[in-house]
């Protein structure tokens, strides 16, 4: 069945400049999480949505990162005035609602270059 | 921060088995072992999760504690294709508001 998409899947953009990047969830999944992921580093959590409830935004980095999600599905995380610090690969994942399973499923990343 | 502690590296040879341990000292009652692994240049994945009893499925094998201090992760034959970064994690699944926090993890080589 279809896994978590994100797009694009590379991104170059110039320091100063807005990006957005797209994850689109496993169908019925409330739960979707997005990560950053440094060269050689682990997970960075930044941002997690279940279904109706307001956004856990603890881990985003600076006020330049937000995210929304339309309808409970698609979500994009937007970087404003993106900085060279920002080049990392962006990890989406989603899961079933807390309290049936914690499994989270990865998309295969957008790998953000700011020059 | 992550409520976890494992090794930085480690090296297996093919065909042995690998046991890559995870310590979490602090973990609470209703809180699982999850193990995720990351292949270079792809998202991570699932790999087994447990409360307390011993858990296996088709990639591993998940060894608790009793006192659910510490875990294990066994891969009974590791192959080159193993070669990750391993990530344990704690988690309660009944608390919507508990989001799964990734630590270092282990980085694992599988030697020919």
């Amino acid at each position: 069945g279809a896994g978590v998409s994100q797009s694009p899947s590379n991104k170059v953009t110039e320091k100063g400049k807005d990006v957005e990047l797209r994850c689109d969830p496993i169908s019925g999944h409330t739960a979707l999480y997005w990560y950053r992921q440094s060269l050689g580093q682990g997970l960075e959590f930044l941002i997690y949505f279940q279904g109706n409830s307001a956004p856990d935004k603890s881990g985003l980095p600076s006020d330049r990162f937000s995210a929304e999600r339309t309808g409970g599905s698609v979500s994009t995380l937007t970087i404003q005035r993106t900085q060279q610090e920002d080049s990392a690969v962006y990890l989406c994942a989603s899961s079933l609602e807390p309290g049936q399973t914690d499994t989270q499923y990865f998309g295969p990343g957008t790998r953000l270059t700011v020059l | 921060d992550a409520k976890t502690t494992q090794p930085p590296s480690m090296d297996c040879a093919e065909g042995r088995a690998a046991n890559l341990p995870c310590n979490h000292s602090t973990i609470s009652g209703n809180e699982y072992v999850y193990w995720y692994r990351q292949i270079h240049s792809q998202g991570p994945q699932y790999i087994i999760h447990g409360l307390k009893n011993n858990e296996t499925n088709e990639m591993a094998s998940l060894i608790i504690t009793e006192d659910r201090k510490s875990s294990t992760l066994i891969l009974p034959h590791a192959t080159l294709r193993d070669t990750a970064v391993y990530y344990c994690i704690v988690s309660a699944r009944m608390n919507r508001d508990d989001k799964i926090i990734f630590g270092k993890g282990t980085r694992l080589h599988i030697l020919p």
